[in-house]
C-alpha cells in the first residue's frame, strides 16, 4: 500500500519557469491539501480540495494553482516560479469530515 | 478565517519532566483539534486528536485538553524521553490551519 506519494522529491528550478508538483493517493480520501514549510517555520496551507471537482484557497494561495480532476490526484502548479517559493511542499489527504491527515514525504523545491 | 497561535516556539526539558504546549484558535466553528509530531527531515504524523464534544483525551504518556469557551487546547507529555524530541504542531478544523510549531528538546 503506497498511501500518498509526491514527485519529485527534490527539484532545483530557475526563476520564471513553470513547475508542477505531483501528488497521488490510493486511499480514496475525499479531501486533499497542499502545505509549504519554510525553514524553521510551520505548515502553511496553500490550497485544498474537499472532494473531486472542487478546490479552495488556503492561507498563502498567491502564485499557486491546483486542480482536482479525480479523487486520487491533486497537482500543484507554480506558473512562474520566484525565489520566495523555495520551500518544502507537503501534500496531504484525509477522509471527509473529521479525520487524520496523511502526509506525503515532501518535495523540496529550490528556485534560483 | 481561522487563526491558530501556538506557544512556546521552543521548549527544553530534562528527561522525565513534563512538557506542555498550548494553542489558541479563533474560529468557534472549529470542531477537531489534532496534534502532529515531525521528526527532523520527516513528514508530520498524527499523535493524538480531540473532538469538540470531549474535554480531555489521553493516550499513554500524552494527553490533550480542550477548553471550548476560552478557545484553547493543550498537549501534555509526561515522563518525557529523548525520542520525544521533535517539532509539534497543533491544528484546528475547518481547513486544517496549523500553529507555527513548538520545537521540543528533551535532554538526558
Amino acid at each position: 500500500i503506497a498511501g500518498i506519494t509526491q514527485a519529485p522529491t527534490s527539484q532545483i528550478l530557475a526563476a520564471g519557469r513553470r513547475m508542477t508538483l505531483r501528488c497521488t493517493q490510493d486511499m480514496r480520501h475525499n479531501a486533499m491539501y497542499w502545505y509549504r514549510q519554510d525553514l524553521g517555520l510551520g505548515l502553511r496551507l496553500i490550497h485544498y480540495s474537499n472532494t473531486a471537482g472542487t478546490t479552495g484557497k488556503g492561507e498563502v494561495p498567491d502564485g499557486y494553482s491546483v486542480s482536482r480532476a479525480n479523487t486520487d490526484d491533486f497537482p500543484l502548479t507554480l506558473a512562474s516560479a520566484v525565489p520566495s517559493q523555495t520551500s518544502v511542499y507537503f501534500c496531504a489527504s484525509s477522509d471527509s469530515g473529521l479525520g487524520e491527515l496523511f502526509f506525503g514525504e515532501g518535495s523540496r523545491l529550490t528556485v534560483l | 478565517g481561522e487563526n491558530v497561535e501556538q506557544h512556546p516556539s521552543t521548549l527544553s526539558v530534562q528527561e522525565g519532566d513534563s512538557a506542555v504546549i498550548k494553542c489558541t484558535y479563533s474560529d468557534s466553528a472549529s470542531n477537531y483539534f489534532p496534534w502532529y509530531k515531525q521528526e527532523l527531515g520527516k513528514r508530520p504524523q498524527l499523535i493524538i486528536d480531540i473532538r469538540s464534544n470531549v474535554g480531555e483525551k489521553k493516550d499513554q504518556r500524552i494527553a490533550v485538553t480542550l477548553n471550548k469557551t476560552a478557545k484553547h487546547f493543550s498537549l501534555h507529555i509526561t515522563e518525557t524521553q529523548p525520542e520525544d524530541s521533535a517539532v509539534y504542531f497543533c491544528a484546528a478544523k475547518n481547513k486544517l490551519i496549523f500553529g507555527a510549531g513548538t520545537r521540543l528538546a528533551v535532554h538526558p
